[in-house]
Protein backbone atom coordinates (compact mmCIF):
# COMPACT_ATOMS: atom_id res chain seq x y z
CA UNK A 1 0.00 0.00 0.00
CA UNK A 2 2.91 1.93 0.91
CA UNK A 3 5.95 2.93 -1.47
CA UNK A 4 8.54 3.09 1.33
CA UNK A 5 8.64 0.07 3.45
CA UNK A 6 8.76 0.40 7.88
CA UNK A 7 8.61 -1.65 10.21
CA UNK A 8 5.38 -1.03 11.98
CA UNK A 9 7.17 -0.53 15.65
CA UNK A 10 10.20 -0.56 17.29
CA UNK A 11 10.86 -0.27 20.76
CA UNK A 12 14.18 0.66 23.33
CA UNK A 13 15.19 2.18 26.79
CA UNK A 14 15.66 5.89 27.83
CA UNK A 15 19.38 6.46 26.71
CA UNK A 16 19.49 4.19 24.13
CA UNK A 17 19.57 4.05 19.92
CA UNK A 18 17.33 3.26 18.10
CA UNK A 19 17.07 2.84 14.33
CA UNK A 20 14.54 2.75 11.67
CA UNK A 21 14.60 1.79 8.31
CA UNK A 22 12.97 2.91 5.37
CA UNK A 23 13.32 0.90 2.21
CA UNK A 24 12.52 1.96 -1.71
CA UNK A 25 13.57 1.45 -5.25
CA UNK A 26 15.44 2.65 -7.88
CA UNK A 27 12.53 5.11 -8.42
CA UNK A 28 12.86 6.56 -5.31
CA UNK A 29 14.81 5.99 -3.06
CA UNK A 30 17.41 4.88 -5.52
CA UNK A 31 17.83 8.17 -7.42
CA UNK A 32 16.09 10.69 -4.73
CA UNK A 33 16.20 12.67 -1.45
CA UNK A 34 14.87 10.71 2.01
CA UNK A 35 13.43 13.31 4.52
CA UNK A 36 12.02 11.79 7.71
CA UNK A 37 9.17 13.45 9.40
CA UNK A 38 8.41 13.28 13.84
CA UNK A 39 5.02 13.31 14.46
CA UNK A 40 3.80 13.15 17.84
CA UNK A 41 0.43 12.63 19.33
CA UNK A 42 -1.96 14.67 18.27
CA UNK A 43 0.01 17.00 16.32
CA UNK A 44 0.76 17.54 12.80
CA UNK A 45 4.34 15.95 11.44
CA UNK A 46 7.40 18.32 11.63
CA UNK A 47 10.43 17.71 9.64
CA UNK A 48 13.44 15.96 11.17
CA UNK A 49 16.00 14.76 8.14
CA UNK A 50 15.97 16.26 4.84
CA UNK A 51 18.53 15.37 1.36
CA UNK A 52 18.95 12.49 3.17
CA UNK A 53 21.29 13.74 6.63
CA UNK A 54 20.61 16.96 7.12
CA UNK A 55 19.24 18.62 10.26
CA UNK A 56 16.66 21.52 9.88
CA UNK A 57 17.77 24.07 12.55
CA UNK A 58 16.70 23.20 16.33
CA UNK A 59 16.46 19.50 15.71
CA UNK A 60 19.13 18.24 18.23
CA UNK A 61 22.03 16.06 17.17
CA UNK A 62 20.67 13.24 18.45
CA UNK A 63 18.59 12.67 15.04
CA UNK A 64 20.36 11.58 12.08
CA UNK A 65 20.19 10.19 8.86
CA UNK A 66 21.63 8.16 5.90
CA UNK A 67 21.45 6.56 2.98
CA UNK A 68 22.80 3.47 1.16
CA UNK A 69 21.35 2.25 -2.14
CA UNK A 70 17.65 2.01 -2.05
CA UNK A 71 17.24 2.01 1.87
CA UNK A 72 17.61 4.84 4.42
CA UNK A 73 17.58 4.94 8.27
CA UNK A 74 17.28 7.37 10.87
CA UNK A 75 18.87 6.70 14.34
CA UNK A 76 17.67 8.31 17.28
CA UNK A 77 20.48 8.37 20.17
CA UNK A 78 19.65 9.10 23.76
CA UNK A 79 16.52 8.42 23.70
CA UNK A 80 14.28 10.36 26.00
CA UNK A 81 10.57 9.99 26.83
CA UNK A 82 9.42 12.98 24.38
CA UNK A 83 10.88 11.13 21.34
CA UNK A 84 7.69 8.28 21.58
CA UNK A 85 6.19 9.42 18.63
CA UNK A 86 5.18 7.90 14.73
CA UNK A 87 7.91 8.60 12.31
CA UNK A 88 7.51 8.55 8.60
CA UNK A 89 10.40 8.20 5.78
CA UNK A 90 9.51 10.15 2.63
CA UNK A 91 11.34 10.73 -0.87
CA UNK A 92 10.27 11.90 -4.36
CA UNK A 93 9.00 8.83 -6.85
CA UNK A 94 9.68 9.05 -10.41
CA UNK A 95 7.72 6.24 -11.55
CA UNK A 96 4.43 6.11 -14.01
CA UNK A 97 3.04 9.12 -11.58
CA UNK A 98 5.34 11.25 -10.30
CA UNK A 99 4.71 12.71 -6.66
CA UNK A 100 5.75 12.64 -3.43
CA UNK A 101 5.59 9.03 -1.30
CA UNK A 102 5.84 7.91 1.88
CA UNK A 103 6.57 5.20 4.75
CA UNK A 104 4.10 3.57 6.21
CA UNK A 105 5.48 5.30 9.67
CA UNK A 106 7.02 3.55 12.56
CA UNK A 107 5.80 3.92 15.74
CA UNK A 108 7.99 4.36 18.30
CA UNK A 109 7.83 3.58 21.92
CA UNK A 110 10.21 4.45 24.51
CA UNK A 111 10.44 1.85 27.26
CA UNK B 1 7.41 32.94 11.66
CA UNK B 2 5.98 30.65 9.26
CA UNK B 3 2.08 30.05 10.00
CA UNK B 4 0.23 27.63 7.74
CA UNK B 5 -3.60 27.70 8.40
CA UNK B 6 -6.18 25.26 7.21
CA UNK B 7 -10.32 25.96 7.32
CA UNK B 8 -12.91 24.54 5.08
CA UNK B 9 -13.24 20.42 6.80
CA UNK B 10 -16.41 19.77 7.77
CA UNK B 11 -18.99 16.77 7.44
CA UNK B 12 -20.32 15.77 3.73
CA UNK B 13 -22.03 13.04 2.15
CA UNK B 14 -20.77 10.35 -0.33
CA UNK B 15 -20.80 12.29 -3.66
CA UNK B 16 -20.43 15.54 -2.32
CA UNK B 17 -17.87 18.44 -2.25
CA UNK B 18 -15.91 20.28 -0.49
CA UNK B 19 -12.79 23.85 -0.83
CA UNK B 20 -10.39 23.36 1.75
CA UNK B 21 -8.76 26.92 1.99
CA UNK B 22 -4.73 27.31 3.57
CA UNK B 23 -3.65 31.02 4.55
CA UNK B 24 -0.01 31.16 5.14
CA UNK B 25 2.12 33.83 6.63
CA UNK B 26 5.64 34.44 7.56
CA UNK B 27 7.35 33.56 4.37
CA UNK B 28 6.92 34.75 0.77
CA UNK B 29 4.29 32.92 -0.23
CA UNK B 30 4.72 32.87 -4.01
CA UNK B 31 8.29 31.78 -3.94
CA UNK B 32 7.43 28.09 -3.06
CA UNK B 33 5.37 25.00 -4.31
CA UNK B 34 2.86 23.72 -2.05
CA UNK B 35 1.45 20.77 -1.22
CA UNK B 36 -1.75 18.78 0.31
CA UNK B 37 -1.21 15.68 2.31
CA UNK B 38 -4.05 13.61 4.30
CA UNK B 39 -4.04 11.42 7.07
CA UNK B 40 -6.52 9.00 7.59
CA UNK B 41 -8.08 8.21 11.26
CA UNK B 42 -5.26 5.84 12.75
CA UNK B 43 -3.07 5.61 9.46
CA UNK B 44 -0.22 6.93 7.71
CA UNK B 45 0.97 10.27 5.73
CA UNK B 46 -0.46 10.33 1.89
CA UNK B 47 0.73 13.24 -0.48
CA UNK B 48 -1.81 14.09 -2.78
CA UNK B 49 -1.16 17.12 -4.35
CA UNK B 50 1.11 19.70 -5.14
CA UNK B 51 1.47 22.74 -6.89
CA UNK B 52 4.10 24.94 -8.67
CA UNK B 53 5.33 28.70 -6.84
CA UNK B 54 3.95 30.76 -9.94
CA UNK B 55 3.25 28.34 -12.99
CA UNK B 56 0.16 26.72 -13.01
CA UNK B 57 2.26 23.41 -13.46
CA UNK B 58 0.49 20.89 -10.78
CA UNK B 59 0.49 17.11 -9.67
CA UNK B 60 -1.97 14.72 -8.27
CA UNK B 61 -1.99 10.94 -6.55
CA UNK B 62 -3.66 8.64 -8.29
CA UNK B 63 -6.44 8.27 -5.90
CA UNK B 64 -7.53 12.00 -6.15
CA UNK B 65 -6.36 12.48 -9.85
CA UNK B 66 -9.51 13.60 -11.80
CA UNK B 67 -11.96 14.84 -8.37
CA UNK B 68 -9.78 17.17 -6.99
CA UNK B 69 -8.10 20.49 -7.93
CA UNK B 70 -5.27 22.31 -6.31
CA UNK B 71 -4.98 26.00 -6.71
CA UNK B 72 -3.51 29.14 -5.18
CA UNK B 73 -3.84 33.21 -4.91
CA UNK B 74 -0.39 34.28 -4.51
CA UNK B 75 -2.26 37.96 -4.11
CA UNK B 76 -3.88 36.50 -0.89
CA UNK B 77 -1.19 34.33 0.06
CA UNK B 78 -3.43 31.11 0.09
CA UNK B 79 -4.01 27.55 -0.90
CA UNK B 80 -7.03 25.96 -2.36
CA UNK B 81 -8.14 22.14 -2.25
CA UNK B 82 -11.44 21.51 -4.57
CA UNK B 83 -12.55 18.08 -3.75
CA UNK B 84 -15.63 16.56 -5.70
CA UNK B 85 -17.31 13.54 -5.75
CA UNK B 86 -15.88 12.63 -2.51
CA UNK B 87 -16.03 9.09 -1.07
CA UNK B 88 -15.99 7.73 2.27
CA UNK B 89 -12.08 6.44 2.03
CA UNK B 90 -11.58 10.34 1.69
CA UNK B 91 -11.87 11.24 5.63
CA UNK B 92 -9.02 12.48 6.92
CA UNK B 93 -7.26 14.88 8.04
CA UNK B 94 -6.03 17.37 5.21
CA UNK B 95 -2.90 19.64 5.81
CA UNK B 96 -1.16 21.76 3.78
CA UNK B 97 3.09 21.96 3.54
CA UNK B 98 4.92 24.30 2.26
CA UNK B 99 7.17 22.37 -0.59
CA UNK B 100 10.73 23.10 -1.86
CA UNK B 101 13.26 21.08 -3.76
CA UNK B 102 15.47 19.23 -1.76
CA UNK B 103 13.63 20.26 1.85
CA UNK B 104 10.21 18.95 1.23
CA UNK B 105 7.73 19.40 4.18
CA UNK B 106 9.60 21.90 6.48
CA UNK B 107 6.27 23.65 7.24
CA UNK B 108 3.24 22.16 8.13
CA UNK B 109 -0.56 23.67 9.27
CA UNK B 110 -2.28 22.26 11.53
CA UNK B 111 -4.46 20.15 9.51
CA UNK B 112 -8.14 20.49 8.75
CA UNK B 113 -10.99 17.25 9.51
CA UNK B 114 -12.75 16.26 6.82
CA UNK B 115 -15.28 13.49 7.18
CA UNK B 116 -17.22 11.71 4.44
CA UNK B 117 -20.31 9.63 5.65
CA UNK B 118 -23.74 8.79 4.77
Amino acid sequence: QFVLTQPPSVSAAPGQKVTISCSGSSSNIGNNYVSWYQQLPGTAPKLLIYENNQRPSGIPDRFSGSKSGTSATLDITGLQSGDEADYYCGSWDTSLNAGRVFGGGTKLTVL
Amino acid sequence: QVQLVESGGGFVKPGGSLRLSCVASGFSFSNYYMSWIRQAPGKGLEWISFISSTSPYTNYADSVKGRFTISRDNAKNSLYLQMNTLRAEDTAVYYCARDRSGVPFDYWGRGTLVTVSS
